[in-house]
């Protein structure tokens, strides 16, 4: 178990550039999890897939922002034409799920500096 | 609707000393109920989880928490505090009809020396 893994760790960008950012969740697991995490918050919601269909979508998530999960392993997290406001942390977590739902495991976040 | 409330944003103790981070959850039926510890640039570790066995959950690190439906409290304790238990701490539930997880707001635990 190597755990969840995010690529970058960190990413500054200036406003108005696109950034992606990758999450490598534990192989056994189908359900992959985005959050948004601003300081001194709790992560929230904002999207995810169990294997390769994303299931749902917070109203967070607005039209500049999309996600995917091709194979149904690693996934992808893009945001198009970044504002002041994408600053955040942007966490990956996932689980197995059975017919019942397990915890989540967390990857340490990809913090993201918009200029 | 689902929500959950942790009532303390900051605690602090002194090393060696009890802990208490309080959380209540407003769910319909019988959540899971989970608490994270999350470290400075780091993810979220889970501490324990609540899903509807002994109401008494052991974690990890000595952590325990008890489920109490009759006051939906989650309520995160520990019988004395480390330097290295310093954090942020979150209580997540988890509706019984739901897939998605709902957080707190956190509660930023302070260890005095």
């Amino acid at each position: 178990d190597t755990g969840v893994s995010q690529n970058p760790r960190h990413k500054i960008t200036k406003r108005g550039q696109n950034v992606t950012f990758r999450c490598d969740p534990i192989s056994e697991h189908n359900r992959l999890y985005w959050y948004r995490q601003t300081l001194g918050q709790g992560p929230e919601f904002l999207t995810y897939f169990q294997n390769e269909a994303q299931l749902e979508k917070s109203r967070l998530l607005s039209d500049r922002f999309s996600a995917e999960r091709p194979k149904g392993s690693f996934s992808t997290l893009e945001i198009q034409r970044t504002e002041q406001g994408d600053s955040a942390m942007y966490l990956c977590a996932s689980s197995l799920w059975e017919g019942s739902n397990q915890p989540q495991h967390f990857g340490d976040g990809t913090r993201l500096s918009i200029l | 609707a689902q929500s959950v409330t942790q009532l303390d944003s900051h605690v602090s103790v002194s090393e060696g000393t009890p802990v208490l981070l309080r959380c209540n959850y407003s769910s319909s039926y019988s959540p899971s109920l989970f608490w994270y510890v999350q470290h400075p640039n780091k993810g979220l570790q889970l501490l324990l989880k609540y899903t509807s066995a002994a109401t008494l959950v052991k974690g990890i690190n000595g952590f325990e928490a008890e489920f109490k439906k009759s006051e939906t409290s989650f309520h995160l304790t520990k019988p004395s505090a480390h330097m290295s238990d310093a954090a942020e701490y979150f209580c997540v539930v988890l509706p019984w009809t739901g897939n998605q997880f709902y957080f707190g707001t956190g509660t930023s635990l302070t260890v005095i020396p």
